[in-house]
This record gives C-alpha cells, structure tokens and sequence, in this order.
C-alpha cells in the first residue's frame, strides 16, 4: 500500500532556529506533494503544494519545501522559527493524476519555546 | 468567501445512539471528502464523493458508518450504532478539478465527536 512517512514526530526548538521536517513517500509514479499545518484546535490549513515544475516550492509564512524525486522525499524548512509556528504539520500525497484522495503522514508536532 | 462549514462542531451522545455529521462544501468544489483524526490512527480517510457520487469508501471502518450526498452543497456522515472507539475529530474537505491534476482540499473546522 502507498504510504507516508514523518519520521520527526515531536520538535522542540527555540524562535529563531532552523527547521527541516522530513516527509518521505513510497513510490508510485506521478504525485501531488503537500503540507498542511494545524494550528491548536483549528483546521488544517495548506502551507504549499507542488504538482510539477521547480521542485523548491515556497509557500506561506516563509515555509518552502523540495520535492527530492530520487529520494521520494518533500521536506519542509524554515530559516527562523517564530513561537507563532507552533503547531502539527502533515505531509500528504496523492499519487497519479485520477485519483484524488490524499494520504496523510501521522504528523510532526513542533513546538517554539520563546 | 465561506470555507467548508461542519456542523455541529461538538457532539456528546451515549453509546448505542446515532450520530450525524453534516458538511456543507465550498461552492464549485466538486470533490468532498470525509476524514477521521485520532492520536493512535492520525488522519484517515474515511469516503470521498466526486459530483455526489461515492468514488472511494474502502476507508469507512465498518457497515455502522455510512455516507451521503445528496446534492453538490450538502453531505452527512453517519454512525448508527456509534461505538467509544468511534470518539475522534472528523473533518470535511473539498476540492475543485481543474483538471487532471489536483487541487488543494480547503478542510472544515472538524466535529470533536465524544462517544460515552
């Protein structure tokens, strides 16, 4: 079965650390790559997206993810952290181009210690 | 421009009774999905619909759980009998086909459902 994995499942960092979660997918051709974030009690909302074209995608409030073909990765970054981060963060798939149901990854939770 | 709109957002009830999610999806999204979160399970894909039609409900758990679309703006998931195991989070998303790639899903504020 296709799957997702988050290998980082709690991150502790201080505001202004860098940040890379990891998401790594199991192969199955052509993908649809994402990240949502959860904000305590909320949601979740898309940070960034990736179809095709430059596999270094910038999204909202400074996150950017690259999409590692050989590597079936799509790890998320930001330079600097702010408290305002903390949150849960999923990574989805969905692979080919018919179907359209995504599978999440079980989550990294981070945590911004101000 | 309103999001996906769930209802209700809280629901108590003792075992044994039937409960009902209700989803209303963004106007023009043509694909609506139901999803459970749970902290042993994570997020899970429960059914999805593409123009009111079930396309995908291999992840509904079992025959107590079942879903409709009657129309493009209108949805309901329900549990009958529900179960403690069934308490989790359910969100409602929806999508819009541009064509064959996707699009992103605009997810709902979820339901906390609390089986007794």
């Amino acid at each position: 079965a296709q799957s997702v994995s988050q290998h980082n499942h709690h991150v502790i960092l201080s505001e202004a650390a860098s940040l890379e979660l990891g998401c790594n997918y199991s192969y199955g051709g052509t993908v649809n790559l994402f990240w949502y974030v959860q904000y305590p009690g909320q949601h979740l909302q898309l940070l960034l997206k990736y179809f095709s074209g430059d596999p270094l995608v910038k999204g909202i409030k400074g996150f950017e993810a690259e999409f590692i073909k050989s590597k079936f990765s799509f790890n998320l970054r930001k330079p600097s952290v702010q408290w305002s981060d903390t949150a849960e963060y999923f990574c989805a798939v969905s692979w080919g181009t018919g179907r359209r149901a995504l599978t999440f990854g079980s989550g990294t939770r981070l945590q911004v210690q101000p | 421009d309103a999001g996906v709109i769930q209802s209700p957002r809280h629901e108590v009830t003792e075992m044994g009774q039937e409960v009902t999610l209700r989803c209303k999806p963004i106007s023009g999204h043509d694909y609506l999905f139901w999803y459970r979160q749970t902290m042993m399970r994570g997020l899970e894909l429960l059914i999805y619909f593409n123009n009111n039609v079930p396309i995908d409900d291999s992840g509904m758990p079992e025959d107590r759980f079942s879903a409709k679309m009657p129309n493009a703006s209108f949805s309901t998931l329900k549990i009958q009998p529900s179960e403690p195991r069934d308490s989790a989070v359910y969100f409602c998303a929806s999508s819009r086909s541009t064509g064959v790639r996707d699009q992103p899903q605009h997810f709902g504020d979820g339901t906390r459902l609390s089986i007794l």
